[in-house]
């Protein structure tokens, strides 16, 4: 057990809804990191917050949003969902930004 | 970050050791050496890092080269729980920049 929460585990919807990803890290852990990971894709970095702030993005759509809240739990936003959304969302944390990486276990969404 | 390699796949019989090779010729001083797997599905696992000196933990042995451009993480007594993807990150002190980038990783099949 990695002490990363994420919630729901699985969540299946139609294209054009939106939908919130929850994640909570590590006790003591100041970092979240998003992750997206397709069937044909491999692992790719999304957004990365850091005490609330946003420290880092990577490849994430406009039409994916996400927040850090005071209490540190994560939210990722997806909306206007398409077929080619559905895929694996992890959520990470750290310590800080250098320091190892520990894993939910992911949500499923499936766009249908 | 520096880009590392990793063969695609590679076979180990349950019980032996399993090395896995990881060659990161453009590291830089500040730059560690990271390896996370992660078992099919589930949310990557990190496993050990170095910077320098060879590492041991409860799950494996980091063995870095003296001029840092490659190493190889050694699972002593590899069973079948121990088949998934491998993956090898060169990573800076600070974080990186831009997240934790995963590439293909090195699929670990350990035959029973």
């Amino acid at each position: 057990d990695s002490g990363v929460t994420q919630t729901p585990k699985h969540l299946i919807t139609a294209t054009g809804q939106r939908v919130t990803l929850r994640c909570s890290p590590r006790s003591g852990d100041l970092s979240v990191y998003w992750y997206q990971q397709s069937l044909d894709q491999g692992l790719q970095f999304l957004i990365q917050y850091y005490n609330g702030e946003e420290r880092a993005k990577g490849n994430i759509l406009e039409r994916f949003s996400a927040q850090q809240f005071p209490d540190l739990h994560s939210e990722l936003n997806l909306s206007s969902l398409e077929l080619g959304d559905s895929a694996l969302y992890f959520c990470a944390s750290s310590v800080w930004g250098g320091s190892p990486l520990h894993f939910g276990n992911g949500t499923r969404l499936t766009v249908t | 970050d520096a880009k590392t390699t990793q063969p695609p796949s590679m076979d180990c019989a349950e019980g032996r050791a399993a090395n896995l090779p990881c060659n990161h010729s453009t590291i830089s001083g500040n730059e560690y050496v990271y390896w996370y797997r992660q078992i099919h599905s589930q949310g990557p696992q990190y496993i050990i890092h170095g910077l320098k000196n060879n590492e041991t933990n409860e799950m494996a042995s980091l063995i870095i080269t003296e001029d840092r451009k490659s190493s190889t993480l050694i699972l002593p007594h590899a069973t079948l729980r121990d088949t998934a993807v491998y993956y090898c990150i060169a990573l800076d002190s600070g974080g990186g920049a831009d997240g934790l980038t995963f590439g293909k990783g090195t699929h670990l099949i350990i035959q029973p």
